[in-house]
């Protein structure tokens, strides 16, 4: 079985601040990997993800994301946030294949002005 | 192309009553899933539907259950309802075969009273 420990419920940072948070992850098996954000009153969106190739993911929007194999992590990150950027994020994984997705309890990212 | 939606957006039901939930998935997907985002849980798997099966369930009792449509549309139905089961359950979508992403609608609000 996966399992997905997102380490920080909330983080408060400021506008044009550096921001990480953090996800590790648990398989025995090789699996994909997501972030998803989820904006007040709505659903989630697929933010990035990794399947294969090369570690370090990006979004159209800035996030980056690096795959890290030996210490079982999926690191979300972003050199400079926007008011824009509060949201939910979540970590997922699933096993190669069609399979449903395991979703870690979230990070509160709250930009301050 | 409609993403996927879910109907009512909102639902209030008194204690003991049972609630139905639908979904439909994006053209062209066969796989449904549907999660249950309680205030503080995370995203938490309930049940899996494709090509009209139930392919896998997560930790939760019977009274919730479900079925897929021979469109691919999908029911969450909860029995006996308590009022812990207040949360957003969120529905989502996939191809069956070489899925890497699953799309989510915008969730139905459940407030047991």
């Amino acid at each position: 079985a996966q399992s997905v420990t997102q380490l920080d419920s909330q983080v408060p940072v400021f506008e044009e601040a550096p921001v990480e948070l953090r996800c590790n992850y648990s398989s025995s098996v090789s699996v994909y990997l997501f972030w998803y954000v989820q904006y007040p009153n709505q659903g989630l969106q697929l933010l990035l993800k990794y399947l294969s190739g090369s570690t370090l993911v990006e979004s159209i929007n800035g996030f980056e994301a690096e795959f890290n194999k030996s210490q079982t992590s999926f690191h979300l990150r972003k050199p400079s946030v926007h008011i824009s950027d509060t949201a939910e994020y979540f970590c997922a994984v699933t096993p190669r294949g069609n399979t449903p997705l395991v979703f870690g309890k979230g990070t509160r990212l709250s930009v301050i002005a | 192309e409609a993403g996927v939606t879910q109907s009512p957006t909102h639902l209030i039901k008194t204690r003991g009553q049972q609630a139905t939930l639908r979904c439909s998935p994006i053209s062209g997907h066969t796989s449904v899933y549907w999660y249950q985002q309680a205030l503080g849980l995370g995203l938490q798997f309930l049940l899996w539907y494709d090509e009209g099966e139930e392919r896998n369930r997560g930790n939760f009792p019977p009274r919730f259950s479900g079925r897929q449509f021979p469109n691919y549309s999908s029911e969450l139905n909860v029995n006996a309802l308590e009022l812990e089961d207040s949360a957003l359950y969120l529905c989502a979508s996939s191809r069956r075969t070489g899925s890497t992403e699953a799309f989510f609608g915008q969730g139905t609000r459940l407030t047991v009273v």
